[in-house]
């Protein structure tokens, strides 16, 4: 089956601890995207890849980082930097960036203790 | 700077009953608008997508308009059943980035 695997599906993290999430796609899409989801704020952008080896900052990079050494992955590393990490973390993909259907992933769930 | 809204943030009717969701979006220069739908601690499903260049879209029980000079989107839901109890989510794509600006969500409850 063709799709978006996020792991995983729950993570807990220590102050002062990186973590990373996971994203992988077999769809063969060049974009990927990273949003989290608060809850009553809706989703919003951390980074976004439109292709291998290149990445940009969203809207809310800080305390983030990112890498796109293969198509297929796009992991998603929270710094101790990021002060409020408690989210949902959702990645996306599409064909391209422009006016293409975008995919989602089933999530992760990270909480701090 | 594109902003997204939905009316209402809750909907609660009776099964069987037509009911239409709302969404509005500032800057009419989108290349798109997509529907999704989430359950409870569960990832987005994509439900439809409307080009710019499209007025409407339809999959089985689901109608989606587009209407980009008034800066709005309906997503109309026929003979709804309980098992589309869920959030549905409305995002613009605007400009070539392919980023997504999501609205607040509308949780929708349909009572058996």
């Amino acid at each position: 089956d063709g799709g978006i695997t996020q792991s995983p599906k729950y993570l807990f993290r220590k102050e002062g601890q990186n973590v990373t999430l996971s994203c992988e796609q077999n769809l063969n899409h060049d974009a990927m995207y990273w949003y989290r989801q608060d809850p009553g704020q809706g989703l919003r952008l951390i980074y976004y890849s439109q292709i291998v080896n290149d990445f940009q900052k969203g809207d809310i990079a800080e305390g983030y980082s990112v890498s796109r050494e293969k198509k297929e992955s796009f992991p998603l590393t929270v710094t101790s930097a990021q002060k409020n990490p408690t989210a949902f973390y959702l990645c996306a993909s599409s064909i391209g960036a422009g006016g293409t259907e975008a995919f989602f992933g089933q999530g992760t769930r990270l909480t701090v203790v | 700077k594109q902003e997204v809204t939905q009316i209402p943030a809750a909907l609660s009717v009776p099964e069987g009953e037509n009911l239409v969701l709302n969404c509005s979006f500032t800057d009419s220069a989108i290349y798109n608008l997509q529907w999704f739908r989430q359950d409870p601690g569960k990832g987005l499903t994509s439900l439809l997508l409307i080009q710019s260049s499209q007025r409407e879209q339809t999959s089985g029980r689901l109608n989606a308009s587009l209407d980009k000079s008034s800066g709005r989107s309906t997503l109309y839901i026929a003979a709804s059943q309980p098992g589309d109890s869920a959030t549905y989510l409305c995002a613009a794509r605007s400009g070539n980035t392919g980023k997504l600006i999501f609205g607040q969500g509308t949780t929708l409850q349909v009572k058996p």
